[in-house]
């Protein structure tokens, strides 16, 4: 399958700013999605974003795409406590097959 | 409220035996998907299916197989369990087509011993 990369880990503080990157390698994607998994718990999608689009906002919310350098971020403004778990980019392949990133756990600290 | 069922949150097996881990949806979804989750790994597609009977093999198949008899069913096999093989079961499903979502079961913990 396609690789689709992250970093492992991110700290921040409560209230600060979060920034979790992507890079994917699949131009032909028509969507890409990023999903939460939080503790003992499976995926949930959090936001998603055509590939035709280069920005999507929803709410604290806020993904870049940048086709080119086949590059997607994701943005959590003023980020609490409780969005501290395991975040993944994932791209789509064939009937809607996913690919996933490796994941990267955010840490929020009071 | 849609849901996708993994019959077992904590499973335990030994070495050489055959295990079958069940997936459940209540969405008439078209598509079904078993992934395994390893640290530093991300999730990992084992097999796919997108209908009844039908089966893909994903990236990593060897000493898999699947089953899909009903379309609400897709249950994965380990045929003879070894150590590693010890790993985080996810199950998916999503729509066939202009779908935009893969919704997940909870996960099965599966530890070979």
């Amino acid at each position: 399958g396609e690789d689709v990369e992250q970093s492992l880990f991110l700290s921040v503080r409560e209230g600060d700013s979060s920034v979790i990157n992507c890079t994917y390698t699949d131009s032909s994607s028509t969507y890409l999605y990023w999903y939460k998994q939080e503790p003992g718990a499976g995926l949930q999608l959090l936001t998603y974003i055509f590939s035709n689009m280069d920005m999507k906002q929803d709410q604290r919310l806020t993904v870049l795409l940048n086709k080119k350098d086949k590059h997607l971020s994701l943005r959590i403004a003023d980020t609490q406590t409780g969005d501290s778990a395991i975040y993944f980019c994932a791209e789509n392949e064939s009937f809607q097959k996913l690919v996933f990133g490796t994941g990267t756990r955010l840490l929020v600290s009071p | 409220d849609v849901k996708v069922t993994q019959s077992s949150r904590y499973l335990v097996k030994r070495t050489g035996e055959k295990v079958f881990l069940e997936c459940v949806q209540d969405m008439d979804h078209e598509n079904m998907f078993w992934y395994r989750q390893d640290p530093g790994l991300g999730l990992r597609l084992i097999y796919f299916s997108y209908d009844v009977k039908m089966k893909e093999k994903g990236d990593i198949p060897e000493g898999y197989s699947v089953s899909r008899e009903k379309k609400e069913r897709f249950s994965l096999i380990l045929e003879s369990a070894s150590t590693n093989q010890t790993s985080m079961y996810l199950c998916a499903s999503s729509l066939g087509h202009g779908g935009t979502e893969a919704f997940f079961g909870q996960g099965t913990r599966l530890t070979v011993v």
